[in-house]
């Protein structure tokens, strides 16, 4: 079965970088894309960017292009998120979603991790 | 961007109740459309997909229809565990946007 394991909660000072990771399993890793999206409290999700595990090519929001870097090792079937320049503002939860291809038109993060709460405080 | 609206933002009903939830886009997303189901302290469940596939596993009683900029998801027989948070999203154009949810509650 498909799962998604991401790494545990985190508390970062302003400032500081997180690297969040999401470890796959049950379905061939390289034949997905994996999306990030983050959830503040009380509010909506918001997509923060992709990676095509079978190439490694990357897109990101607009809002957060030069601050957050997505990769993957296929060695290991995990993808990674790290967003630097934390502000109390990025605190939130972060999910890593598998996504079929064809963002663009027709895609969807059918299978999610568990999510993983990073608190930026001073 | 391409805004999502929901509508109603929360809602109160009763099991055995048909509920309807709207979505529109601020442009035309033609049925690039997604629906999904989150309950509190849980990640995101994909319920539709392209506004009317309904996603393995999910069931019957969950449609989705529209195209263009309105989309509905209905639930035609309200469950207990269909108590929830709903969210649309839009996969026409990057950056991929979500609705602000609709809050489904027991009356």
């Amino acid at each position: 079965q498909v799962q998604l394991v991401q790494s545990g909660a985190e508390v970062k000072k302003p400032g500081a970088s997180v690297k969040v990771s999401c470890k796959a399993s049950g379905y061939t890793f390289t034949s997905y894309a994996m999306h990030w999206v983050r959830q503040a409290p009380g509010q909506r999700l918001e997509w923060m960017g992709w990676i095509n595990a079978g190439n490694g090519n990357t897109k990101y929001s607009q809002k957060f292009q030069g601050r957050v870097t997505i990769t993957r090792d296929t060695s290991a079937s995990t993808a990674y998120m790290e967003l630097s320049g934390l502000r109390s503002e990025d605190t939130a939860v972060y999910y890593c979603a598998r996504t079929t291809p064809g963002c663009g038109g027709d895609c969807r993060h059918d299978y999610w991790g568990q999510g993983t709460l990073v608190t930026v405080s001073s | 961007d391409i805004q999502m609206t929901q509508s109603p933002s929360s809602l109160s009903a009763s099991v055995g109740d048909r509920v309807t939830i709207t979505c529109r886009a601020s442009q035309s997303i033609s049925s690039y459309l997604n629906w999904y189901q989150q309950k509190p302290g849980k990640a995101p469940k994909l319920l539709i997909y392209a506004a009317s596939s309904l996603q393995s596993g999910v069931p019957s009683r969950f449609s989705g229809s529209g195209s263009g900029t309105d989309f509905t998801l209905t639930i035609s027989s309200l469950q207990p565990e269909d108590f929830a948070v709903y969210y649309c999203q839009q996969t026409y154009r990057s950056p991929l946007t979500f609705g602000g949810g609709t809050k489904v509650e027991i009356k």
